[in-house]
């Protein structure tokens, strides 16, 4: 069965205090894995597409690295604008739809 | 969020009524979905649309239909509300279905069913 699951369900980051958010996935045939931000009372927000093992992505203090089995998405040096849900999806086989991890819900203090 | 609106933003419903979600763009998208956001279990996807009078199930469709019969407008029913569907739902744009530009979220609704 295709699944996603996210780790940590919540994460409590001091300003400044680096860390990453786990993304497990198994799907026959990953044509893709998804990266959202999500804030309260919003709907997703696109962050990043990662096609292939080995691939990185970057944006601003966010990256996204992706392996045959999971995602990590590292956050240096976050300020308490990072606070938010971060979500993952991937593309089941053959299909024009997402399925989505549960997500990490990401606080920063300053 | 530009380009996709959802309407209403807030509901309050009784058990056993019918309800109409709205979901419009104006992107000229053919991908549109629904899905329901729940503490504890994420995004699921109710219905989606691939086209015009094109729409299929996703993996919580019981209670609810779907219609598009314009490329702009896809409107989610619950024929007679429970509590159980008592959510958020947010509908979600696409120009490609495997979503590999990512997909456009609308701001969501907040329905509550008593």
């Amino acid at each position: 069965e295709d699944q996603v699951t996210q780790s940590p369900e919540a994460l409590r980051l001091q300003e400044g205090e680096s860390s990453s958010l786990n993304c497990s996935y198994t799907v026959s045939g990953l044509r893709g894995l998804f990266w959202y931000r999500q804030d309260p009372g919003k709907g997703p927000e696109f962050l990043f597409t990662l096609y292939s093992a080995g691939e990185e992505k970057e944006k601003e203090r966010l990256k996204a690295t992706l392996t045959k089995k999971e995602s990590f998405l590292h956050i240096t040096a976050p300020k308490p604008e990072d606070s938010a849900t971060y979500l993952c999806a991937v593309p089941p086989y053959n299909t024009d739809k997402l399925i989505f991890g549960t997500g990490t819900r990401l606080q920063v203090f300053p | 969020d530009a380009g996709i609106t959802q309407s209403p933003r807030h509901k309050v419903t009784e058990t056993g009524t019918p309800v109409t979600l709205r979901c419009h763009q104006t992107e000229n998208h053919r991908y549109m979905y629904w899905y329901r956001q729940d503490p504890g279990h994420g995004l699921r996807l109710i219905h989606y649309s691939y086209g015009v009078k094109d729409t299929d199930k996703g993996e919580v469709s019981d209670g609810y239909s779907v219609s598009r019969s314009k490329t702009e407008d896809f409107l989610l029913t619950l024929e007679s509300a429970t509590s159980s569907q008592t959510s958020v739902y947010f509908c979600a744009i696409s120009g490609h279905g495997q979503g590999d530009y990512g997909y456009t979220f609308g701001s969501g609704t907040r329905l509550t069913v008593v």
